[in-house]
């Protein structure tokens, strides 16, 4: 079955820890995405990776790290130095070759992350 | 500031009538607008979408509508079936080249009452 993984579902962290949330997909897709979401707003975008090796912050990357060393996975940290870490976090991944049909972008089911 | 709008947090509707789904958006450069469906512990998946150039798309029972006019979007289920209850995110962006440009609305969730 072709798809994206998030793990865990549900992670608990106490304050000043990172925590590094898991990402991995079998979709042969060259870009992936990290979102958050938190309560009354829209997704939106942590980071981004257009392929191996390289990756590009989004609209809110401050206390948050990436790194694309596979192309099936893109782990995101939560450091310490985000300042309100809970929240709903969503991955993402898609092709980068081809017409953008939007039906092309796949996503995780999520990791609601908790900062006790 | 957000840029897209969902001010209905919720909404219920009778089996087989009408659902309407609203959406406002901010900035006049977005040219693409789109709809996802949520369920429970599972990610958004694409919908529906509808370029500025249109005023109308159309997918099965799924029907978008834009105002660019008045910055205004919908999406409307015709008949709504209990398994269109989810959550639906309105997403906007200005190019069609990646979907990093793509700005989401907070979601509207959807009952649809046996």
């Amino acid at each position: 079955d072709g798809g994206i993984t998030q793990s865990p579902k549900y992670l608990f962290r106490k304050e000043g820890q990172n925590v590094t949330l898991s990402c991995e997909q079998n979709l042969n897709h060259d870009a992936m995405y990290w979102y958050r979401q938190d309560p009354g707003q829209g997704l939106r975008l942590i980071y981004y990776s257009q392929i191996v090796n390289d990756f590009q912050k989004g609209d809110i990357a401050e206390g948050y790290s990436v790194s694309r060393e596979k192309k099936e996975s893109f782990p995101l940290t939560v450091t310490s130095a985000q300042k309100n870490p809970t929240a709903f976090y969503l991955c993402a991944s898609s092709p980068t070759e081809g017409s953008l049909n939007y039906n092309e972008q796949f996503f995780g089911p999520g990791t609601r992350l908790t900062v006790l | 500031d957000q840029q897209v709008k969902q001010n209905s947090p919720s909404l219920s509707v009778q089996e087989g009538r009408i659902s309407i789904l609203n959406c406002d958006y901010t900035n006049s450069m977005f040219d693409y607008f789109l709809w996802y469906k949520k369920y429970p512990a599972e990610g958004p998946t694409f919908l529906i979408s509808i370029s500025s150039i249109k005023d109308k798309n159309e997918d099965g029972r799924f029907t978008v509508f834009l105002n660019k006019s008045a910055k205004h979007l919908s999406l409307h289920i015709v008949p709504s079936q209990p398994g269109d209850s989810a959550v639906y995110f309105c997403a906007a962006s200005p190019v069609k080249t990646s979907y990093d440009k793509v700005i989401f609305g907070p979601g509207t969730s959807l009952s649809v009452i046996p």
